[in-house]
């Protein structure tokens, strides 16, 4: 069964602090992801990594860094925090070849205050 | 770029009726696969079922879904809507990389 693990699964921010989102997978799988859920807007991808010391912007990059220090770890770093970065963060991971699954951790939800 | 469109936000049924969730898309790569992802209350995303090949059903869990190149369309679809289908369901589209829809609401009713 594939694993894809978060950490922390809520947390509480104040606005302009530094909140790191971490990831890990177990799938040995190449492409991790990082994606943010609201209401309205479905799953927008943030950040995204095909192999370990390389990261990719996606959709909605800005006011966020990833990093990806090894296959199964790939952290989402909120420099500043603002009260628009509240949402619930997932992490994936995918083989990346083809139509493999993308596989879904728990989820983090992160609120600014 | 790539795009999905769901054009239902909130879908409700009653129980025992047929579903149907909406799907078209936007590529310019010429072999995309199609994917429906399905996600429960306070749970993540998960798939659902996938489709590569034109005109083909592709079947899972008693949904169905087929791939029309021709109207860039993949269409959910069930029989007969249970309560246990209540969720949020995404339509995705792989192209050069992975785009989801906005999602669809399904509520089915007693």
């Amino acid at each position: 069964e594939a694993a894809v693990t978060q950490s922390p699964r809520s947390k509480v921010a104040v606005t302009g602090g530094k909140v790191t989102l971490s990831c890990h997978q177990t799938n040995n799988h190449d492409y991790m992801y990082w994606y943010r859920q609201d209401t309205g807007h479905g799953l927008r991808l943030i950040h995204y990594s095909y192999v370990a010391d390389s990261t990719e912007k996606g959709d909605i990059p800005d006011g966020y860094k990833a990093s990806r220090p090894s296959q199964e770890n790939f952290s989402l770093i909120l420099e500043l925090a603002s009260l628009s970065q509240t949402a619930v963060y997932f992490c994936a991971s995918r083989a990346g070849a083809g139509g493999d699954e993308q596989y879904f951790g728990p989820g983090t939800r992160l609120t600014v205050l | 770029g790539d795009s999905v469109t769901q054009t239902e936000g909130l879908v409700t049924l009653t129980e025992g009726l047929p579903v149907m969730l909406n799907c078209t898309y936007q590529t310019i790569y010429s072999n995309p696969f199609l994917f429906w992802y399905v996600q429960h209350l306070n749970e993540s995303p998960r798939l659902l079922l996938k489709s590569f090949t034109d005109n083909k059903r592709t079947e899972h869990q008693g949904f169905h879904a087929t791939l029309h190149k021709s109207s860039s369309s993949f269409h959910l679809q069930k029989s007969s809507a249970q309560l246990s289908d209540s969720a949020l369901y995404y339509c995705a589209l792989l192209g050069y990389k992975l785009t989801f829809g906005t999602g669809t609401s399904l509520l089915v009713d007693p």
